[in-house]
């Protein structure tokens, strides 16, 4: 079981939007430390997507975007395209355990 | 262009050991602290071991403490993980990743290498 908690799967029509949650405890997220997103398309490496909670490194479309309140982030992505289909993870760092923790993962499939 | 570049993986025995090496390239490797992460097939990702610029700090999953050593070669640019007493719960892909702190209050990910696979089973 994972530390921090996502839901399994989302769907949502191509050009809808959708959100992934990701929760956590006072022990990592609402500690205060930020939450990053990694995307892990079929067949390929887990690429970071989003850092810092909010944050798109150079080259990742606005159509995704990142958010944290309290224990919790979410990862939203807007105008969904069927290459978006893959699996999404959230990763922050627990000071209770002294370990860099991983949601269990998310499966987005674009209907 | 950032390259991470993971060898040393395979089949191994329960109770066997294995050295990964990664080689690095396209940044100055002595500046960042680096990581090792894995996937086991059809898993989600898990964190396994970090170690600082210089290698003087080290930190690992719980799971991993007293089996595994992460270490690096700053001269080589070369990161590597030893790991022994392997059980079949270690099979995985083992991932070499660049950590970066840049706008954020807590490490992140930034690049990852292709990986490689470690199977453990008789």
């Amino acid at each position: 079981q994972s530390v921090l908690t996502q839901p399994p799967s989302v769907s949502g029509a191509p050009g809808h939007r959708v959100t992934i949650s990701c929760t956590g405890t006072n022990s990592n997220i609402g500690a205060g430390f930020d939450v990053h997103w990694y995307q892990q398309l079929p067949r390929t490496v887990p690429k970071l997507l989003i850092f810092g909670s909010t944050n798109r490194p150079s080259g990742v479309p606005d159509r995704f975007s990142g958010s944290k309140s309290g224990t919790s982030a979410s990862l939203a992505i807007t105008g969904l395209q069927a290459e978006d289909e893959a699996d999404y993870y959230c990763q922050s760092y627990d000071a209770g355990l002294s370990a860099w923790v991983f949601g269990g993962g998310t499966t987005l499939t674009v209907l | 262009e950032v390259q991470l570049v993971e060898s040393g993986g395979g089949l191994v025995q329960p109770g066997g050991s294995l050295r990964l090496s990664c080689e690095a390239s396209g940044f100055t490797f002595s500046k960042y602290w680096m990581s090792w992460v894995r996937q086991a097939p059809g898993k989600g990702l898990e964190w396994v071991a970090n170690i600082n610029r210089d290698g003087s700090e080290k930190e690992y999953v719980d799971s991993g403490k007293g089996r595994f050593t992460i270490s690096r070669d700053n001269a080589e640019s070369s990161l590597y993980l030893q790991m022994n007493s392997l059980r079949a719960d270690d099979t995985a892909v083992y991932y070499c990743s660049r950590i970066s702190y840049k706008s954020s209050s807590s490490p992140y990910l930034a690049d990852w290498g292709q990986g490689t696979l470690v199977t453990v089973s008789s």
